[in-house]
């Protein structure tokens, strides 16, 4: 069974801290996606990596960085949390894209309901 | 530029009621691929369906059903008899060609079915 983790479904941080939020898939899906969720706004791409050690900024990069050490996880670290990260994050795979730039389905994680304060 | 917009926020309906959600999009490539994914309160996004713009035959798949009509640039999604279960987020998305590692996600529309 299609299986995507995500380290912690709350968290709580302070303004200013370090914030590693980590995702496992064990499909061995080359691509891998971090997206975050707000309301009225859908799904926003921040990074993503289709192979490890690569990666591509998505619609929102700013404040955020991302690490692929091994195919199977995907880590977004907020390098200095601020109350706007707040937010619903979401971890996503993918098998890679197929012929004339079809897209396949995405498995999502459970998301990390993150709070900065 | 890629949209998608998916203009009721929430709808509310009584079971066994059938509910069409609306899904518009723009693109202006001619290649580009559709999705549904629904949101239940767990919070796990799961995939519902795809489609390719070459194809523009109705799908059904037991209660759901999707109607995708490239001359008014739709994609909208019916579920007949509404059960509680299918309370939830649904999202349509779009990928086209000169994006094809993104899904641009519409802002989502959240269904209630009260029994």
């Amino acid at each position: 069974d299609v299986k995507v983790t995500q380290s912690s479904r709350y968290l709580v941080k302070r303004t200013g801290e370090k914030v590693f939020l980590e995702c496992v898939q064990d499909m061995d899906h080359e691509n891998m996606f971090w997206y975050r969720q707000d309301p009225g706004l859908g799904l926003r791409l921040i990074y993503f990596s289709y192979d490890v050690k690569m990666k591509e900024k998505g619609d929102i990069p700013e404040g955020y960085s991302v690490s692929r050490e091994k195919k199977e996880r995907f880590s977004l670290i907020l390098e200095s949390a601020s109350t706007n990260q707040t937010s619903m994050y979401l971890c996503a795979s993918s098998e890679p894209t197929g012929l004339a730039g079809a897209l396949y389905e995405q498995y999502f994680g459970p998301g990390t309901r993150l709070t900065v304060t | 530029a890629q949209k998608v917009t998916q203009a009721q926020t929430e709808i509310s309906v009584v079971e066994k009621e059938d509910v069409t959600l609306d899904c518009v999009y723009e693109t202006r490539d001619t290649t580009y691929y559709l999705f549904w994914y629904k949101q239940p309160p767990s919070g796990e996004l799961v995939f519902l369906i795809r489609r390719n713009s070459f194809d523009e035959q109705n799908e059904i798949s037991g209660r759901y059903s999707w109607n995708f009509q490239k001359s008014t640039s739709s994609f909208n999604f019916t579920i007949t008899a509404s059960q509680v279960v299918d309370s939830a987020v649904y999202f349509c998305a779009l990928s086209a060609m000169d994006s094809s590692y993104k899904l641009i996600f519409g802002s989502g529309t959240r269904l209630l079915v009260r029994p």
